[in-house]
């Protein structure tokens, strides 16, 4: 049973912001949203990750809903590099659930 | 500083052959995993270990895997009997010790293994 939905594929133009949607619309109070991404033939890579408020980092911006069923990810400036798989994963604030469940993820394609 | 390794980077066997995979995770953290990523598909979570206990296995798939962890660093993930469905990309990561969520997970480049 998938705790997140994304769509398969995206997109993106080089040096524009790419945005990223995952619905999460079962997420309980005490769950956390993370985002990792993986680069052809690399292990996954943490981006960021978020409760309910809005997160910035070096990498990116997560924008969570006022009611948290839905967020996104902003890339603000997608570049080449930028290509991978980009998973949404639900887990617990509190973790007995140590394990990441990773679905399909959205294969990000930034074209030059 | 150093990553989290594995070795080998790429593995062929045959059909029937026992295997070992290494994962040297960064040092200093205790909390290891393994996952397993067949071709097109998210990572799939095997086993976890604290220290050099597993404190959780549900995720392997049968008797024939079998991982340790004896010094509480380097672990092992061992394959016996290999079987050409035993084909994916082999991923470790480690973190921090377990507790509050935020602990994020540090992942090496996966060994390759290839049933033939």
């Amino acid at each position: 049973d998938a705790k997140t939905t994304q769509p398969p594929s995206m997109d993106c133009a080089e040096g524009r912001a790419a945005n990223l949607p995952c619905n999460h619309s079962t997420i309980s109070g005490n769950e956390y949203v993370y985002w990792y991404r993986q680069i052809h033939s690399q292990g996954p890579q943490y981006i960021i990750h978020g409760l309910k408020n809005n997160e910035t980092n070096e990498m990116a911006s997560l924008i969570i809903t006022e009611d948290r069923k839905s967020s996104t990810l902003i890339l603000p400036h997608a570049t080449l590099r930028d290509t991978a798989v980009y998973y949404c994963i639900v887990r617990p604030i509190i973790s007995n659930d140590y394990k990441l469940s990773f679905g399909a993820g959205t294969t990000v394609t930034v074209r030059a | 500083g150093a990553g989290v390794s594995q070795t080998p980077s790429n593995k062929v066997t045959e059909k029937g052959k026992y295997v070992e995979l290494r994962c040297d995770p960064i040092s200093g953290h205790t909390a290891l995993y393994w996952y397993r990523q067949s071709l097109g598909q998210g990572p799939e979570f095997l086993i976890y270990f604290q220290g050099t206990g597993a404190a959780d296995d549900s995720g392997l798939p049968n008797d024939r895997f079998f991982a340790v962890r004896p010094e509480g660093s380097v672990s092992t993930l061992k394959i016996q009997r290999t079987e050409r469905g035993d084909s994916a990309v082999y991923l470790c990561a480690s973190s921090t010790p377990m507790g509050l969520a935020g602990n994020e997970q540090f992942f090496g480049p996966g060994t390759r293994l290839t049933v033939l």
